[in-house]
């Protein structure tokens, strides 16, 4: 059984690039969330989606935006990358039955905007 | 003020030494409580939930103080393969883990 899976591992960008990262999630799941970790921090909440719409979402600004294809796997985009964007993004799968449904984390993409 | 807020550590123990730390937060509405462990450069795994009445898991026990709002963790008879990044993580009624910075534990030989 495959767990969550994000692609690609690590990336290098430049400011005022953009980037897409990926999430497919855990088998049986059709709720994705994404996390933002900057080193030494826990990890923040950036949103979540359930049945293709974005369901819930943190502080970030409208930089941050996300899609949520058929399969329940999902993308984060990230527009006009700034330095403070490095951090390692997780993603996170869950069902959608309820909050206190347990979250399983990806391994990140590590992201570094030079 | 944090909604989550941890003792960052570093925690040093030697093997078999019992280690405790505690968690606070911020909002009383909050509803589900986790401890969740990451290793270094790893994702986050959910260690266990946290219930009002307390709960073990082997030699881990987690309890809950709604009236204080705290969360503590207590690790027995500890174990190299503890050493890691406790990270504390509450939710309120809705989707998203508030987690803590969390606190560091290495246990040595």
């Amino acid at each position: 059984d495959a767990g969550v899976t994000q692609s690609p591992t690590h990336l290098i960008k430049t400011r005022g690039q953009q980037v897409t990262l990926r999430c497919s999630p855990k088998s049986g799941h059709d709720t994705v969330s994404w996390y933002q970790q900057a080193l030494g921090q826990g990890p923040q909440f950036i949103f979540q989606y359930y049945e293709e719409e974005e369901r819930q979402r943190g502080n970030f600004p409208d930089r941050f935006s996300g899609h949520q294809f058929p399969n329940y796997s999902s993308e984060l985009n990230v527009n006009a990358l700034l330095l403070g964007d490095s951090a390692l993004y997780l993603c996170a799968s869950s069902l959608a039955v309820g909050p206190e449904e347990t979250q399983y984390f990806g391994p990140g993409t590590r992201l570094l905007v030079l | 003020r944090k909604e989550v807020e941890q003792d960052p550590g570093p925690f040093n123990v030697p093997e078999g030494a019992t280690v405790a730390f505690n968690c606070t937060y911020s909002n009383s509405a909050s509803q589900s409580f986790f401890w969740y462990r990451q290793d270094c450069r790893k994702e986050p795994k959910l260690l266990m939930s946290v219930y009002s009445s307390g709960n073990e898991d082997g030699r881990f026990t987690a309890q809950l103080n709604r009236a204080s709002q705290y969360i503590s963790l207590l690790i027995r008879d500890s174990k190299l393969s503890d050493s890691a990044t406790y990270l504390c993580v509450v939710t309120r009624n809705d989707y998203k883990l508030s987690f803590g910075a969390g606190t560091t534990v290495t246990v040595r030989a």
